[in-house]
């Protein structure tokens, strides 16, 4: 069946850091991909999305590309601030019963970023 | 502010009992869906209305209900309740079902059973 695998946190970095979240997936078909952030207390935000193969979704410098080679859509921005700190999901979208849309989420990585 | 409305933030009630939690979506949303978040189980889909009606089924239990009326907002019914239900609900809404389009998520309902 259609599975998200993301790595495991907590991930701490220091301000600054180069940060990878990584992200595999299980679908059949072509499913969108997409990153989504949870800040403490709120409900998730959409970060970025990619919907076929090849394409890279970007975001306030955070950026994933799509790659169907390796199943995977792993999660990088180049320098971290402090109010990054939140817990990243990635998902895919499913075509499930006929409609579309449902999304299949990982586990979530929790980032700390230190100042 | 996401412009999904869930209420109550929060509940804690006792074992066996029944709650309500309800989803206004985002103005000119017609999808609905239903999500539980927990520390074991991570982010559940639980089930998906479309202009009033049920599109999908998820991971939800049977004891767990849900409606879309006229105005589009939702209601999640939990009946019947066990420790185990403890967990954030989600509501979450989209103007369509398409593929590739994107979900707005609410606050969250916290639901404790004691």
């Amino acid at each position: 069946g259609n599975s998200v695998t993301q790595m495991e946190g907590p991930v701490t970095l220091s301000e600054e850091a180069f940060l990878t979240i990584n992200c595999t997936y299980t679908a059949t078909g072509y499913p969108s991909l997409f990153w989504y952030v949870q800040y403490p207390g709120e409900g998730l935000q959409l970060l970025l999305k990619a919907t076929k193969a090849d394409d890279k979704g970007s975001n306030k410098g955070f950026e994933a590309t799509y790659r169907k080679e390796t199943t995977s859509f792993h999660l990088e921005k180049g320098s971290v601030q402090v109010s990054d700190s939140a817990v990243y999901f990635c998902a895919l979208s499913r075509n499930y019963g006929g409609s579309q849309g449902n999304l299949i989420f990982g586990k979530g990585t929790k980032l700390s970023v230190k100042p | 502010d996401s412009g999904v409305t869930q209420t109550p933030k929060h509940l804690i009630t006792a074992t066996g009992q029944r709650v309500t939690l309800r989803c206004s979506p985002r103005s000119g949303d017609l999808s609905v869906y239903w999500y539980q978040q927990s520390l074991d189980q991570g982010l559940q889909f639980l089930i998906q209305y479309y202009n009033g009606e049920e599109r999908a089924k998820g991971n939800i239990l049977e004891r767990f209900s849900a409606q879309q009326f006229p105005d589009l907002h939702s209601e999640l019914n939990l009946s019947s309740l066990e420790l185990g239900d403890s967990a954030l609900y989600f509501c979450a809404s989209s103007v369509e079902q398409g593929k590739a389009n994107v979900l707005t998520f609410g606050a969250g309902s916290r639901l404790t059973v004691l």
